[in-house]
């Protein structure tokens, strides 16, 4: 089964600096999907950014990139240019590929605890 | 608009008295979950159910019961509610290609006295 770990339960960071989030998994997948997900206090879960596995190129919403390092099995989240809309509490998730007879993991999203984050202003 | 919907929001109820929190989706999507969240846990998966009449349990399914009758509806049943299943309930739903979006409802808080 897999795992993932945010390291980081609180983190704070000043308004229009930059911050980064922690996150690895494990895994003997090659194939796979990492999420971050941002929890504001609406309770609402909004996906912030998806990377797949197979893609050697990080991916980037705007002011949200991350570090995928596949072989460290690390995926980091990188919000620049902080603002107070920010604050929330972010998960790492993790899913398996679908294939065509895939196990039940491609219909599950394993979660990390999450990492609340403050921006102070 | 494409959305899951989820009732009720909040609920507080009493040990062992019968509950049902519906889930709909809008989207015509195969898959949907149930996901509970509890403080320093993150979401964990309660059960799932990959098209009509097909379900599974997931990580944590013991207390709950789900029925998948219609491909928009995935209601979660808790018959003999306790205590420890006080928490933040999420539905979600997915379509069938992997580079899908999984979505998710609002979530409903429920208390358990």
């Amino acid at each position: 089964a897999q795992t993932v770990t945010q390291s980081q339960p609180e983190m704070s960071v000043q308004e229009a600096e930059t911050v980064t989030l922690s996150c690895t998994y494990d895994t003997s997948e090659s194939d796979y999907y990492l999420f971050w997900y941002k929890q504001p206090p609406s309770r609402q879960m909004i996906l912030v950014i998806r990377q797949e596995a197979y893609k050697q190129q990080n991916a980037t919403e705007n002011r949200f990139s991350v570090n995928f390092q596949k072989a460290a099995k690390s995926f980091s989240l990188k919000i620049s240019d902080s603002q107070l809309g920010d604050a929330a509490m972010y998960f790492c998730a993790y899913r398996s590929y679908d294939y065509a007879y895939s196990g039940a993991g491609s219909y599950q999203l394993t979660f990390g605890k999450g990492t609340k984050l403050s921006v102070i202003p | 608009e494409a959305q899951v919907t989820q009732n009720p929001r909040y609920l507080i109820t009493v040990t062992g008295k019968k509950l049902t929190v519906t889930c709909s989706q809008n989207m015509n999507h195969e898959y949907m979950s149930w996901y509970r969240q509890d403080p320093g846990l993150g979401l964990r998966q309660i059960y799932y159910s990959m098209n009509v009449e097909v379900t599974d349990k997931g990580d944590v399914p013991e207390g709950y019961k789900v029925s998948r009758k219609e491909k928009r509806n995935f209601p979660l049943i808790l018959e003999s509610p306790s205590p420890n299943q006080t928490s933040l309930y999420f539905c979600a739903s997915r379509g069938t290609r992997s580079s899908y979006e999984q979505y998710f409802g609002p979530g409903t808080r429920l208390t358990v006295t």
